[in-house]
């Protein structure tokens, strides 16, 4: 039972534009939720992470929008760069510091 | 660097063998987790500890693994009689959990465990 989704597989945008992930949750009890980016070989680095009590946050050119009533999170990338190119999995817990639980990644190519 | 890191990055074994892995986790994170990831999936919570704790294990936590943090520092992952279905990556990640509100995970860069 995923209980995370991040529907759209793949992502190609021009550098410079705007990037929109999105993501997607069936379990109301979650109350935090976190993006991680993933290079090949390597472990998921974190980027940005919301609280269930807020519905924005940002941190450079990164931007977390979650919609609790949708049960909908995206994550906005503005402007684009080629270093960008990764596949981003979003995360949720319940209770904050508890285990995670991850969607299957949606692979992001920024084209120069 | 003071990140997770992870030993070995890469095992090939044989069915039926055991094999143990090891995570140090950032030194003043009192949380560490091992996580799970296949092809084409997002990471599988297996287990975690509070200091030398465990708090929480996943039903993927078959009788044939065990994870140990003995001083609340660094952590193993063992797998007995290794089958191929258990070739994946295995993450760890550790959070300092402080009552401050933010429970960042940090991963370290995975074992990849082959089972031929």
């Amino acid at each position: 039972d995923q209980q995370v989704k991040q529907n759209s597989p793949s992502l190609s945008v021009q550098e410079g534009r705007i990037s929109i992930l999105n993501c997607d949750y069936t379990n109301s009890m979650f109350d935090y939720f976190l993006w991680y980016k993933k290079y090949p070989a390597e472990g998921p680095t974190f980027l940005i992470s919301i609280s269930s009590i807020k519905d924005k946050n940002e941190d450079g050119r990164f931007t977390v929008f979650l919609n609790k009533s949708a049960k909908h999170l995206s994550l906005h990338i503005v402007p684009s760069q080629p270093g960008d190119s990764a596949v981003y999995f979003c995360a949720a817990s319940e209770g904050g510091a508890n285990n995670l639980f991850f969607g299957t990644g949606t692979r992001l190519t920024v084209i120069p | 660097d003071t990140g997770v890191s992870q030993n070995p990055r890469h095992k090939i074994t044989k069915r039926g063998q055991n094999v143990t892995f090891r995570c140090d986790p950032i030194s003043e994170h009192n949380r560490l987790y091992w996580y799970r990831q296949t092809l084409g999936q997002g990471p599988e919570f297996l287990t975690y500890f509070q200091n030398e704790a465990q708090l929480e294990k996943s039903r993927l936590l078959s009788d044939r693994f065990s994870a140990e943090r003995p001083k609340g520092s660094f952590s193993t992952l063992e797998i007995q009689r290794t089958e191929q279905g258990d070739s994946a990556m295995y993450l760890c990640a550790s959070s300092l959990v402080s009552g401050q509100g933010s429970y960042e995970q940090y991963f370290g860069p995975g074992t990849r465990l082959t089972v031929t």
